[in-house]
């Protein structure tokens, strides 16, 4: 079992560019969650997907934007970029209610 | 809504040594989840410990266990016989079940040999 993955690991782009992070889950998760990690903070919630749909949305902005596969992977869009978008980018799994992280994509604004 | 809230920014310990990393929670829900993840510098969350509300038991994993006050809404980690690889920020999160992670700012655990 690979686990969590995603894709970029670090990524620079300058202020108002779009970027899309990617994710896939654990093997027969369904559930895939989005959190943003500033340096030195813990992970605010963005937003969660189930069977292709946002089921819960955290407080962000509509410049963020998500989509869910068939297969259960998931991509994060996000656009016209802010300096203050700089973060670590988290995705997690779950099942059960344990969610299990992937390693991130540490995203720069420029 | 649900808060969380870890007073304790750093800390450090010597090697085989017992730390304690403090948490404490607000929520007016009476089912939820508490958990104790780290996250070294490789940065990968990894869930250390989980406890589930509706238990009394102290959840229990090798050298990690928790103390959990319902009443007080208290939530702590402790680490027994401290190793090198124990340092990483650590970081107090609830949750309801399948939905978000409400997590507190952390404690970054330093281990000193």
């Amino acid at each position: 079992d690979a686990g969590v993955t995603q894709s970029p690991t670090h990524l620079i782009k300058t202020r108002g560019q779009q970027v899309t992070l990617r994710c896939s889950p654990k093997s027969g998760h369904d559930t895939v969650s989005w959190y943003q990690q500033a340096l030195g903070q813990g992970p605010q919630f963005i937003f969660q997907y189930y069977e292709e749909e946002e089921r819960q949305r955290g407080n962000f902005p509509d410049r963020f934007s998500g989509h869910q596969f068939p297969n259960y992977s998931s991509e994060l869009n996000v656009n016209a970029l802010l300096l203050g978008d700089s973060a670590l980018y988290l995705c997690a799994s779950n099942l059960l209610g344990e969610q299990f992280f992937g390693p991130g994509t540490r995203l720069t604004v420029l | 809504a649900q808060t969380v809230t870890q007073s304790q920014p750093e800390m450090s310990v010597q090697e085989a040594e017992t730390v304690t990393l403090s948490c404490t929670y607000d929520t007016s829900e009476n089912n939820y989840y508490l958990f104790w993840y780290k996250q070294p510098p490789s940065r990968q969350m990894i869930l250390v410990i989980r406890q589930e509300a509706y238990k009394q038991q102290n959840a229990t994993e090798n050298r990690f266990s928790v103390n959990f006050q319902k009443a007080a809404k208290s939530f702590s980690l402790k680490i027994s016989d401290s190793q090198l690889g124990d340092t990483a920020m650590y970081f107090c999160a609830l949750n309801f079940g399948n939905e978000k992670l409400t997590f507190g700012t952390g404690t970054r655990l330093t281990i000193i040999p």
